[in-house]
């Protein structure tokens, strides 16, 4: 069974500032997709970013973009000039590509405070 | 681009009292269905899915069932709640595409 860690139960950083999201993962398959969720205090789960295992480039959205290791089974994230609006429970997720329905395994979160 | 209704937002309920959360999807049909539970500061956890009516799966042994009488519509029931069955519950959909929306969610409070 597939796990997802992440290390940083908390972090916090100054507004436009970067800050880098730990996540960690473990499987034995080897085509699968990797994701960043946000969950702002409204509760709304949102998705921020999306890997494919595949692809050795990493993704990029904006401001926010991801170190994927593949050998290292690492999948961190990097926003880039934090804002106010970030503050929220980033959750990273693994996708199997073999799944039945696209089941995600998540990780326990890390909740982020951008302070002004 | 579909929407996902889920209500209550928020419920409490007395431990041994039934319960019935209700999702309906928009904009979309035929697509993958979910349920997931997120205990107080803690990951999502995948309790059902559904790739079609009536077609239910379990991921987890729990006090709690599934069921998808229409293709839009998943609903979350218990006949008797415990006290562990508290926390945020989040229906999710898809369509094949690895992209999964979320609805709003609904806090359930078992007293």
């Amino acid at each position: 069974a597939q796990t997802v860690t992440q290390s940083q139960p908390e972090m916090s950083v100054q507004e436009a500032e970067t800050v880098t999201l730990s996540c960690t993962y473990d499987t034995s398959e080897n085509n699968y997709y990797l994701f960043w969720y946000k969950q702002p205090p409204s509760r709304q789960m949102i998705l921020v970013i999306r890997q494919e295992a595949y692809k050795q480039q990493n993704a990029t959205e904006n401001r926010f973009s991801v170190n994927f290791q593949k050998a290292a089974k690492s999948f961190s994230l990097k926003i880039s000039d934090s804002q106010l609006g970030d503050t929220a429970m980033y959750f990273c997720a693994f996708q199997g590509g073999n799944n039945a329905g696209n089941m995600l395994t998540f990780g326990g979160g890390t909740r982020l405070m951008v302070k002004p | 681009s579909q929407t996902i209704h889920q209500w209550p937002a928020t419920l409490v309920q007395p431990v041994g009292s039934p319960l019935s959360l209700e999702c309906t999807v928009e904009g979309t049909s035929n697509p993958n269905l979910y349920w997931y539970r997120q205990a107080a500061g803690r990951g999502l956890q995948l309790l059902f899915y559904s790739v079609g009516i009536g077609q239910i799966s379990s991921e987890v042994p729990q006090n709690l069932s599934a069921s998808r009488p229409q293709d839009r519509q998943f609903i979350l029931s218990s006949k008797k709640l415990l006290l562990s069955d508290s926390g945020f519950y989040l229906c999710a959909c898809d369509q094949g595409n690895e992209k999964l929306f979320f609805g709003s969610g609904t806090q359930l409070s078992v007293l």
